[in-house]
């Protein structure tokens, strides 16, 4: 069935540390992967995407990394600050102009 | 440019009552999407308009409708609410180019049914 998972469901980092979130999806003909990120009281905001030629794309302080012989996505953020804390969600459409999100991952940033 | 706005931005109902939310996309976007965000099924696809044409829609009951003017403002309507439809209702619009499908998502109307 349709379905976009995360591995963990919170993840709590020391500020100034790297973090890593990871992302399985399980439609193999999704190509086109996008991260969010939503704090307390706001709608989801893009951060980065990828299409599903690419395994590696690097934006502002993020990167998302895209293995497609396992199905896995993953954001990486570096130094991560207290403003990064938020509920973060990857997501996949497969054409038909309908995203499939995943159940998201809450990063704690430790001061 | 403004963003996605939705009102109310809360709602109280009781059971079996109907609403109905709104949405004004960013200028220019055509594209306006719903979702429903609860804690439990997370963020689940409602359904997505493009001039005035639903595209596609999610696995909800028919109780669950939308539609979107020719201005591309959207509305969704539920019907006979049930408790279980107490959520955070999103839009999101977005522009529709080629090799992007970025998203842009408002606060949301926050429902609760009584």
């Amino acid at each position: 069935g349709e379905s976009v998972g995360l591995h963990l469901p919170t993840l709590s980092v020391q500020e100034g540390d790297n973090s890593i979130i990871n992302c399985a999806y399980s439609n193999s003909a999704s190509d086109y992967f996008i991260w969010y990120k939503q704090e307390s009281g706001k709608g989801p905001q893009f951060i980065i995407d990828i299409r599903s030629n690419m395994d590696k794309r690097q934006g502002q302080r993020v990167t998302v990394l895209l293995n497609k012989t396992v199905k896995h996505l993953s954001l990486q953020i570096a130094a991560t600050q207290p403003g990064d804390s938020a509920v973060y969600f990857c997501a996949e459409n497969g054409g038909g102009f309908k995203t499939i999100f995943g159940a998201g991952t809450r990063l704690f940033v430790k001061a | 440019k403004a963003g996605v706005t939705q009102t109310p931005r809360y709602l109280i109902k009781t059971r079996g009552q109907q609403v109905t939310l709104s949405c004004s996309p960013i200028s220019g976007h055509r594209s306006v999407s719903w979702y429903q965000q609860t804690p439990g099924q997370g963020l689940q696809f409602l359904f997505e308009y493009f001039s005035e044409t639903q595209r596609n829609k999610g696995n909800f009951p028919g109780r669950f409708s939308g539609r979107q003017f020719s201005n591309s403002r959207s509305e969704m309507n539920v019907s006979t609410l049930e408790l279980g439809d107490s959520a955070l209702y999103l839009c999101a619009s977005s522009l529709v180019l080629a090799g992007s499908n970025e998203q842009f998502f408002g606060p949301g109307t926050r429902l609760t049914v009584l």
